[in-house]
Formats: structure tokens, sequence, C-alpha cells
């Protein structure tokens, strides 16, 4: 079984200041890694993806995560937050050879002008 | 493209009432999935389809649910009893067939047991 835990349900943090959403994950096999998005009253979009390579991945709006396998991380960063990143994102793992998808309890980004 | 679409957007039920959602995933994709999200939860997985067989069920998925693909098309999720406890936030998303594809999410159904 796999699980996913993100530590902050909530992180404000001033415009233009860079952020580091956390997540860790347990499996007893290998999986694929994701970061999801999810603004206010639209459906989840796929913000990154770790699939095997370079560890670090960068997605869309200038979001980047770093796979930590000895530490079982995925640790989502952006340089510098904009107004429009404020939204709930939410960190994922899926087993090779499987389509169950599991999600953390997500963590909601609040970007301060 | 139209993307994923739920109807309906929003259900009041009694208690004991069933119910049913309708997803209509992006026309060529052939893998769809239901999830369930509840309120300061992330989604949980409920069942997936490939094509209209389904090859995936989790235990969440108890005798009260039940999903269908009868065409391999648009998909179907019942709930029978209603409980208060099914109350939450319906996900269905699509995607290509693949070791890994990109899943694409729609809105939601959101279902409130009265």
């Amino acid at each position: 079984a796999q699980s996913v835990t993100q530590l902050d349900s909530q992180v404000p943090v001033f415009e233009e200041a860079p952020v580091e959403l956390r997540c860790n994950y347990s499996s007893s096999v290998s999986v694929y890694l994701f970061w999801y998005v999810q603004y206010p009253n639209q459906g989840l979009q796929l913000l990154l993806k770790y699939l095997s390579g370079s560890t670090l991945v960068k997605g869309i709006n200038g979001f980047e995560a770093e796979f930590n396998k000895s530490q079982t991380s995925f640790h989502l960063r952006k340089p510098s937050v904009h107004i429009s990143d404020t939204a709930e994102y939410f960190c994922a793992v899926k087993p090779g050879g499987y389509q169950k998808v599991t999600f953390g309890t997500g963590t909601k980004l609040q970007v301060i002008p | 493209d139209t993307g994923v679409s739920q109807n309906p957007r929003h259900k009041i039920t009694k208690r004991g009432q069933n119910v049913t959602f309708r997803c209509d995933p992006i026309s060529e994709h052939n893998r769809l999935y239901w999830y369930r999200q509840t309120l300061g939860q992330g989604p949980e997985f409920l069942t997936y389809f490939q094509n209209e067989a389904q090859l995936e069920k989790s235990r969440l998925l108890s005798d009260r649910f039940s999903a269908e693909r009868p065409k391999g098309s648009f998909s179907t999720l019942e709930i029978q009893r209603t409980e208060q406890g099914d109350s939450a936030m319906y996900l269905c998303a699509s995607s290509l067939a693949g070791e890994y594809t990109e899943a694409f999410f729609g809105q939601g159904t959101r279902l409130t047991v009265v």
C-alpha cells in the first residue's frame, strides 16, 4: 500500500517570495510521483510528474519539484509566487503497473499581496 | 475540446434515496476513473475502467456503490440507499491508455445527503 503525507495544511506566503510545499510518501514498490493543483471551483490539474530520470522536474507556471529517494520526499518549489498561485496543491503517488493514484490531504497556498 | 464533463454539478438528496451521477470523458480517452473527495481530504480512488471493462475497484466501493461504462464512452456512478457519510465531491477523470498518461479531471459532482 502507498501513503502520502503533506504536513502543512496551509501555507501563507507573501507575493514574490519563494515557497516550498512538502510531500513525503511511503511505498513498498516503486512509484510515480505527481503534484496537482486545484483552483477554486475548478477540477484538478496536473502540475508536474516524476516518472524516472532526472530527479529535478519542472512543471507549469514556474513550479519545480525534486525527488529524493533516500528521504522519500517530493517537495514542490517556486522561487517567486504570484497572487494567481493561490490554490490547493495535492501530492500523489501511483505504483507502477496499477492505475490507483493515492493523494495527500492537500496544502492550501495563500499568496498575500 | 470540452474536457471531462460531470452532471449534475450539485445534488441534494434525502437519506435512503438512490442517486446517479454521469461522467462524459474526453472523447478519445479509453480510461475513466472515479474518485471521492471529502472536506479536508485528498481525492480517494474508487474505481477505474479501460473501455467498458472495470479493472480496479477500491474497498471503499461498498455494495451500495456501482459504476458502469456500458459502451466504453460515458460512465455512471450510482449510490443506493444513500447515507450522510456519502456526502462528498465525486470526481471523474479520463486518460489515454499507457503506463502513465495524464489524467484530466472534471469539476466534480457535489453530493449532500440530508
